[in-house]
């Protein structure tokens, strides 16, 4: 099956400091989505983004499908963006879909 | 819109013993997946329903199994609980079409949030 990483696994940010969150899959995908995981465990969508660029307030994402990699940017860190990122990705059809390993990241004020 | 809703939030249950958890999609969402998620690890996909049949399966045992309903709903049943059956349990609901290419799948998966299972 499809492998995905993701790096760093861990980040401490100073508030208002920038970021950039990896994934990398190890094989082509159609699909992929990245998500922030609160510390209730709810996942809150973040970006659906199969290809090209997309931008949400001070969070954008660019996934470049050929080079088999997708990347979450984030701006001027706010405490509330503590938390666990997922990128997960899958196949076109009904395709079992695969979730990354995760970064935990820690805003510190 | 009430988004994905799931039931129960937590639940605590003897090794052995039965669970049912409970799902009800998004508004016009056709597609339901199931996923466990043990502590400090991303989410594992167990298995997916459309037009109420078992679409695709993760590497989970028979003693996982499911069902989707006409209105889109869906159960996760576990039996024979083991301790290792202790996690979050996420439902994710999605609608499906033609994707880029050509191909029919799944778009964007919006997730409910969780029941937390317990097995002591």
């Amino acid at each position: 099956g499809i492998q995905v990483e993701q790096s760093p696994p861990d980040l401490i940010l100073q508030e208002g400091a920038n970021s950039t969150l990896r994934c990398n899959f190890s094989d082509s995908v159609n699909n992929l989505q990245w998500f922030h995981q609160n510390p209730w465990g709810q996942l809150i969508n973040l970006f659906y983004i199969p290809s090209g660029t997309k931008q949400n307030g001070r969070l954008s994402a660019t996934t470049v499908a050929t080079e088999r990699y997708s990347l979450l940017y984030i701006s001027s860190s706010q405490t509330t963006d503590s938390g666990v990122y997922f990128c997960a990705v899958w196949v076109g059809g009904y395709q079992k879909v695969t979730f990354g390993t995760g970064t935990k990241l820690q805003v510190i004020p | 819109d009430a988004g994905v809703t799931q039931s129960p939030t937590h639940l605590i249950k003897t090794r052995g013993q039965q669970v049912t958890l409970r799902c009800s999609p998004k508004s016009g969402h056709d597609t339901v997946s199931w996923y466990q998620q043990a502590l400090g690890q991303g989410p594992q996909f167990i298995f997916q329903y459309y037009e109420e049949e078992e679409r695709q399966r993760g590497n989970f045992p028979d003693r996982f199994s499911g069902h989707q309903f006409p209105n889109y709903s869906s159960e996760l049943n576990v039996n024979a609980l083991l301790l290792g059956d202790s996690a979050l349990y996420l439902c994710a609901s999605s609608p499906t079409g033609r994707l880029a290419g050509g191909v029919w799948g799944l778009y964007e998966q919006y997730f409910g949030p969780g029941t937390r299972l317990t097995v002591t």
